[in-house]
Order: C-alpha cells, then sequence, then structure tokens
C-alpha cells in the first residue's frame, strides 16, 4: 500500500510568519507532487506541484522536494488569516492513473 | 476560469436505492476521476478514465459502481445499492494531460445514505 504522510496538525502560525508543511510518500518511483488547499466543506485548489529535487516559488508559497529521502514540504510565507485551511499533500502513482492523498495539515494563522 | 461543474450538490438516499452523480469536465480535458472524501478522512482514489474507457480502479470501485460518458460534456458516476458508508463526497475532477499535471476538482456532492 502506497502510503502519503502527514502531520495532522494543527500547525498555529501568526500572522505574518513562515508556515512550514511536510510530507513524506513511500512509493519510490513517484515523479510529481503536488500541495493542494482545502477549505472546510470544499473541494481541493491546487497550489503548485513540482517534479524535480530542489526548490520551487510561486508567490508567497515555496515547495521543496528532496527524493532521495523521499520528503516533499510546503513553505508559505507571509501567512494570512484566509491562509488558514487544510493543505493536503499528493503523490503521483509511478504506474497508474491516479494521485494518492495524504491526511493533510490543518493550518491555523492568528491575526 | 474554467470549472468542473458538479451536481447535486447535496444528495440524500435510502440505503438500497441507486444514486447518479452527475459532473461536467473542463470542455478540453481528457482525463477524467472520481474521488470520495469520507467525513475527516483523506481523499481516495475511486476511478479514472480517458478515451471512453476505464483506465484505472480502486478497490473501493467495486461491482455497485460504475461511471459513464453518456455524451460529449457529461460524466457520471453510479452507485447501483447504496450502503450507509457509501455517505461521503464525491469529487469528480479533470486535466488536460493526466495526473502528472493536478487535477482541477468540482465543487462536490455529498451524499448521505439513510
Amino acid at each position: 500500500q502506497k502510503e502519503v504522510e502527514q502531520n495532522s496538525g494543527p500547525l498555529s502560525v501568526p500572522e505574518g510568519a513562515i508556515a512550514s508543511l511536510n510530507c513524506t510518500y513511500s512509493d519510490r518511483g513517484s515523479q510529481s507532487f503536488f500541495w493542494y488547499r482545502q477549505y472546510s466543506g470544499k473541494s481541493p485548489e491546487l497550489i503548485m506541484f513540482i517534479y524535480s529535487n530542489g526548490d520551487k516559488e510561486d508567490g508567497r508559497f515555496t515547495a521543496q522536494l528532496n527524493k532521495a529521502s523521499q520528503y516533499v514540504s510546503l513553505l508559505i510565507r507571509d501567512s494570512q488569516p484566509s491562509d488558514s485551511a487544510t493543505y493536503l499533500c499528493a503523490v503521483n502513482a509511478a504506474a497508474g492513473n491516479k494521485l494518492t492523498f495524504g491526511g493533510g495539515t490543518r493550518v491555523l494563522v492568528k491575526p | 476560469e474554467p470549472e468542473v461543474t458538479q451536481t447535486p450538490s447535496h444528495q440524500v438516499t435510502q440505503m438500497g436505492q441507486e444514486v447518479i452523480l452527475r459532473c461536467v469536465p473542463i470542455s478540453n480535458h481528457l482525463y477524467f476521476y472520481w474521488y470520495r472524501q469520507i467525513l475527516g478522512q483523506k481523499v481516495e482514489f475511486l476511478v479514472s478514465f480517458y478515451n471512453n474507457e476505464i483506465s484505472e480502479k480502486s478497490e473501493i470501485f467495486d461491482d455497485q459502481f460504475s461511471v459513464e460518458r453518456p455524451d460529449g460534456s457529461n460524466f457520471t458516476l453510479k452507485i447501483r445499492s447504496t450502503k450507509l458508508e457509501d455517505s461521503a463526497m464525491y469529487f469528480c475532477a479533470s486535466s488536460a494531460f493526466g495526473q502528472n499535471y493536478g487535477y482541477t476538482f468540482g465543487s462536490g456532492t455529498r451524499l448521505t445514505v439513510v
């Protein structure tokens, strides 16, 4: 069973600070990695994806990938109250046509 | 911004009844998916669909489930005989290039089986 693991949180962050979220995955053949944001009762919304080792920045978000350690992270800079949500890590199957999701990390940004 | 549209937003059904959940994917997308999320749990893959056929399905997607693309725009999920444990949020998703490029999810259908 291919697993994607995340700390469930909540991760409490003061407004303006950096939120750091982590995700580990078990399928060493996985090739692409995604971060989704999910507000309570809503559908997942794609924030960004990363394929290569290293960092990828998009606005206030930075994804970091380390395939050797099977680890992907998301940094949220200048956190805003509107960033309060559950962040889902998703990993593509090395073989097949699906994404495997982690359980999500709940982030609370306090004004 | 193109959207994936799902109807109904909420469906209540009696155990043993058949339900059909409907989705209109983004028009130029070729890959279609159904996922579900039981309250408080992970988003779980059900089935992927490409070129008018199922490309992969999970263990959850047993004989009670079926998918269909009856015309050029709709993509449906049918549950033949609903069980209490089928109560969940069902998300349709579509992608232009497959799972390596991420999906756009619809807003979901909350299915409640009583």
